[in-house]
């Protein structure tokens, strides 16, 4: 099993592109998650997906879109990307359909907005 | 806003040595989670543990709750050079359903 995986791992792109970054798990998992890490505030939950055709919004969604397209791939879309954007972006899945289980992690795409 | 916050921020011992690591909290929680990250990965899982458990084990490793300190601790008995990471708290975050974690302790095992 190859877990969660993520691409791009790492993406430049300057002020106003647009851009979505992949996300599927093999684990049959129920739940999705887009994080964002950023040095010295840990990882905040921009959206996430109890099941297929649901998603909620997190604690920073603004600026985000998110597709669950079914249930092995989670998709996270940036419109029009700004500087404040620049982080590492991670997915991560879990069996439990509450997010308050245990979760596994992709490798991370690290984004830089110029 | 913040939950879980880890203590130290950062952590240098010998290699051999044990590590302990502390998170505080500020309500009440249902489980609280322990997660590790090498330099540039991913979070793994290590241990999730209940309200009502107090201790749990896992090879090297043991964590602890006190939920009348609102606190947890994180201990990596005999420590090696691959223990070198940023360990994080997460914890269900104020009644909130997600996750919300701490800004991590960083530790470095010196060979």
């Amino acid at each position: 099993n190859a877990g969660v995986t993520q691409t791009p791992k790492f993406q430049v792109l300057k002020t106003g592109q647009s851009m979505t970054l992949q996300c599927a798990q093999d684990m049959n998992h129920n739940s999705m998650y887009w994080y964002r890490q950023d040095p010295g505030m840990g990882l905040r939950l921009i959206y996430y997906s109890a099941s297929e055709g649901t998603t909620d919004k997190g604690e920073v969604p603004n600026g985000y879109n998110v597709s669950r397209l079914n249930k092995r791939e989670f998709s996270l879309r940036l419109e029009s990307a700004a500087p404040s954007q620049t982080s590492v972006y991670f997915c991560a899945s879990s069996l439990d359909r509450s997010p308050l289980g245990e979760q596994y992690f992709g490798p991370g795409t690290r984004l830089t907005v110029t | 806003s913040q939950q879980g916050e880890e203590d130290p921020q950062a952590l240098s011992i010998q290699e051999g040595e044990n590590a302990t690591m502390n998170c505080s909290y500020k309500t009440s929680i249902n489980n609280l989670q322990w997660y590790r990250q090498n330099s540039g990965r991913g979070l793994v899982h290590l241990i999730l543990i209940r309200s009502n458990e107090r201790e749990k084990h896992s090879g090297r490793l043991r964590v602890t709750l006190d939920t009348s300190k609102k606190s947890s601790s994180l201990l990596i008995t005999a420590s090696r050079a691959a223990d070198t990471a940023s360990y994080f708290c997460a914890t269900d975050g104020q009644g909130a359903q997600k996750l919300v974690f701490g800004q991590g302790t960083r530790l470095t095992i010196n060979p």
